[in-house]
């Protein structure tokens, strides 16, 4: 089984723009969540999704957001980009009621 | 707000050593604790422990959670310079997300 992939794997953008990361999960799994992991936050939680459905958010502002798509792959989009939001993006599949999550490789953006 | 606390947040062991990392948790909803371990970029799973008492083995690595004390540790005996990384402890609350500790940064020197 294949297992989470993330593209692209780096980032550089400037402040004020906008970037779109893309997560595919583990063949099968219906549930992704995003987290941003920074040296002095550690790893903090974005949100879930669930068949399509955000099913919980962390305290982010809302220039972060995502959506999940049929096919289970999932987008996270930041907006107006800070240079607070460099960061490792990771993002991780869960099998249905199962809290074992499996993460991706991440991306890793840098805002100049 | 949930919070889960490891210490120490960095350790320096020599090959063969054994090494005890700690975890405290403070969760509503509390369903699962995780160990990960991050050596380059993906946390990779280690154990999920459900039940107070009952160790979980992996080779040299062993868990065990304290349900009562809000607390898991993570042993790893005869140290090996390849398990230089990250551990990271994480719980699992009703609310599906996961809540990480800072993780420990463990250096293992020959």
């Amino acid at each position: 089984k294949a297992g989470v992939t993330q593209t692209p794997r780096y980032l550089i953008k400037t402040r004020g723009q906008q970037v779109t990361l893309s997560c595919s999960p583990i063949s099968g799994h219906r549930s992704v969540s995003w987290y941003q992991q920074t040296p002095g936050q550690g790893l903090q939680f974005l949100f879930e999704y669930f068949s399509e459905t955000q099913r919980n958010k962390g305290n982010f502002p809302g220039r972060f957001s995502g959506r999940q798509f049929s096919n289970s792959r999932s987008e996270m989009n930041v907006s107006t980009l800070e240079l607070g939001d460099s960061a490792l993006y990771l993002c991780a599949s869960r099998d249905q009621g199962n809290t074992e999550a499996f993460f991706g490789q991440g991306t890793r953006l840098t805002v100049v | 707000e949930d919070k889960v606390v490891q210490s120490p947040l960095s350790l320096v062991v020599h090959e063969g050593d054994t090494v005890t990392l700690n975890c405290s948790y403070e969760v509503t909803n509390f369903r699962s604790l995780l160990w990960y371990k991050q050596e380059k970029k993906a946390p990779t799973f280690l154990f999920m422990l459900t039940s107070s008492g009952i160790e979980k083995k992996s080779g040299r690595l062993s868990s065990i959670l304290d349900k009562k004390e809000l607390f898991s540790i993570l042993n790893i005996t005869a140290t090996q310079t390849g398990d230089s990384a990250v551990y990271l402890c994480c719980s699992g609350a009703g609310s599906y997300q996961l809540t990480f500790g800072k993780g420990t940064k463990l250096s293992v020197i020959p």
